[in-house]
């Protein structure tokens, strides 16, 4: 069975700083990870996904997060953070016949 | 501009009755997904459908029932036999199985007194 863990359930930062968003997945085959943004009261939306294609993933609004299958992470970073990236984050597995797993979300604060 | 409407935003009812929540999509996406979200739980699979006229049981099913009589609309019912219905229900598409992403809803916070 396929799972996610999400370590933090809140992070804060200051703006401008790094962020850095951890996700540890287990899964016996290989997988498809995705990290998806959640803004309060409303659906989610799509920031990246890792498909086997790079293992370095670039996503919307600055974000990346790299793939690393001997630590079985794909942690979500963000060079310098925004006042508008404060939300609710959430990692996600799938794999081919398998159907997508969330983690139970981290809710990012940035500080002014 | 294509993407999928839920309605309504907020929907409240009393313990004991069905409601229905609605999902429809634009995006001519073959898969159809419901998922309650429940604070700090992250997103628990209800229903899904990869076709249409068949679709499968999620992870916690009891108490919903769906269909998926069109391609791009699949609603939910949350029956009176769903014991803590009160929560945040998100409707997705995608283009086919697991591996596409999924694209969401605005969704629909039910509260049930």
């Amino acid at each position: 069975a396929q799972s996610v863990t999400q370590l933090g359930s809140h992070v804060s930062v200051s703006e401008g700083a790094l962020v850095l968003l951890r996700c540890n997945y287990s899964s016996s085959v290989p997988p498809y990870l995705f990290w998806y943004v959640q803004y309060p009261n409303q659906g989610l939306q799509l920031l990246l996904k890792y498909t086997s294609a790079a293992t370095l993933v670039k996503g919307i609004n600055g974000f990346e997060a790299e793939f690393k299958k001997s630590e079985t992470s794909f942690h979500l970073t963000k060079p310098s953070a925004h006042m508008s990236d404060a939300a609710e984050y959430f990692c996600a597995v799938s794999s081919y016949g398998n159907k997508l797993v969330f983690g139970a979300g981290t809710i990012l604060r940035v500080k002014s | 501009d294509g993407g999928i409407t839920q309605s309504p935003k907020y929907l409240f009812r009393k313990e004991g009755q069905n409601v229905t929540l609605s999902c429809e999509q634009n995006l001519n996406h073959d898969a159809m997904y419901w998922y309650r979200q429940d604070p700090g739980q992250g997103l628990r699979l209800i229903y899904y459908s990869q076709i249409v006229n068949d679709f499968q049981k999620g992870d916690i099913a009891e108490g919903y029932s769906v269909s998926r009589e069109k391609k791009e609309s699949f609603p939910l019912t949350v029956t009176s036999a769903q014991k803590n219905p009160t929560a945040f229900y998100l409707c997705a598409s995608s283009p086919g199985g697991w591996s596409y992403e999924q694209y969401f809803g605005p969704g629909t916070r039910l509260t049930v007194t």
